[in-house]
Parts: structure tokens; sequence; C-alpha cells
């Protein structure tokens, strides 16, 4: 098993960035992926990270430092489109997914 | 192309009543996996399946059954429900399970279940 860490709520305005922490701890370690979930739809890909450092799409960006169980998810310039869940979830060995609580992201404008 | 689709979209149980979740997938993926979302808890794992045929346990499995006859359904049952089974419950299926970009998992658009 694992605990993966995550903020539950974060406020911020409309074109400013947010960043979003993932902490984790796992003994098989084979990738991390964030999701966007708006209310009451399902979990959609945002990013994945197996390897140390950031990867790019877009205004949304993705940490990864396996050493410190650490990732993060940026988002910038924010569009109100943006207020939605944001879930952690690390993959231990071929297949298990584990899921944070998940982060709600507020835009206000 | 549909990608996963669930039905129903929401139901109202009674307690002890036996109901199936049906889930199927027009995307030929290998891998498919049933999830319960609770407020605070997040997404967890019940039962998954690698490939047809096979199926395994996850985090959270008593209380429901799966099957998997074929590649495109991957349906969840809960034999007697309690009131402890009312969830949002997501179905997810992934090209394959052994690892890798190519394994990102997509999800259905949920099931609404309350069990009174």
């Amino acid at each position: 098993g694992q605990n993966i860490d995550q903020p539950t709520e974060m406020t911020a305005t409309e074109g400013a960035i947010v960043q979003i922490n993932c902490t984790y701890q796992t003994s098989g370690f084979n990738g991390l992926f964030w999701y966007q979930q708006h209310a009451g739809e399902a979990p959609t890909f945002l990013s994945y990270n197996v390897l140390d450092g950031l990867e790019e799409k877009g205004r949304f960006s993705s940490f990864l430092s396996r050493s410190k169980g650490y990732s993060y998810l940026l988002l910038k310039e924010l569009q109100m489109k943006d207020s939605a869940s944001y879930l952690c979830a690390v993959r231990e060995g071929d297949y298990k997914l584990s899921f944070g609580a998940g982060t709600t992201v507020t835009v206000r404008a | 192309i549909a990608g996963i689709t669930q039905a129903p979209t929401s139901q109202i149980l009674a307690a002890g009543r036996r109901m199936t979740l049906r889930c199927t997938q027009d995307m030929r993926h290998n891998a498919m996996y049933w999830y319960r979302q609770d407020l605070g808890l997040g997404l967890r794992l019940i039962h998954y399946s690698n490939t047809a045929g096979t199926t395994g346990k996850g985090e959270v499995p008593d209380g429901y059954s799966v099957s998997r006859a074929n590649t495109d359904d991957f349906p969840l049952t809960l034999a007697s429900a309690v009131p402890s089974q009312t969830s949002v419950y997501f179905c997810a299926s992934s090209d394959s399970a052994g690892g890798g970009y190519t394994d990102t998992q997509y999800f259905g658009p949920g099931t609404r279940l309350t069990v009174l």
C-alpha cells in the first residue's frame, strides 16, 4: 500500500499560477499520473511522469522527484474552467493505481 | 467511438437486493478496472482484470464480484447490497497492464448508487 498526500483545497485568481503538491510512499514505484475531475464527471487524464523532471503540456506541467517521493502539478494562466478536483495517482507494479483524495481548485474572477 | 459506457447512470436500491453495474468499452483495451469514489477518500480499486478470462482483487473487494467473459464487458455485481456500498462507481480501462505511458487508465462516466 501507499500513502498519497495532497492538499484538500486551493483557491486562486483567474490568470494566476497554482501549484498542487503530491507526496507519496511506495515500495514499487512505476509512474505517477495526474487526473482532472470536474464535479459530477469522470476523471480525465492530464499527465504522466515516470522519470525525474518536468513534463510540460501547454498550460499544465508536472514534475517528479522519485528520491523525494514528490510531484507537483503546475497550472498556469488559470481559467475559470480549470475549477475542478485534481487527483494524484501512483502506479505500483504493473497495473495498480493508488489515488490521493484529490485537491479541489477554485478559480475566482 | 463511445470509449467507455456505464449503466445505469444512477440507481436507488433497497438493502439486500442484488445489483449489477454494467461497463462496456470499445477501445479493445486489455485491462479493465472498477473503482468506487467516496468523499474524502478518493478513488479506491475494487476489482481489476488484466485480460479477458482473468480477474483480481483490489483494495476493497468485499461484497463485490466481477467477471470478464470477453474483452469489451466488465460487469460488477453486488450480491446483497448494504448502505456502506452507497458510492459513485467508475469503470476504467487501459491498453495493457504492463506498465508505461500506454497504460493510462481512461474512465467511464460513472454510476451513482444509493443503497437504502
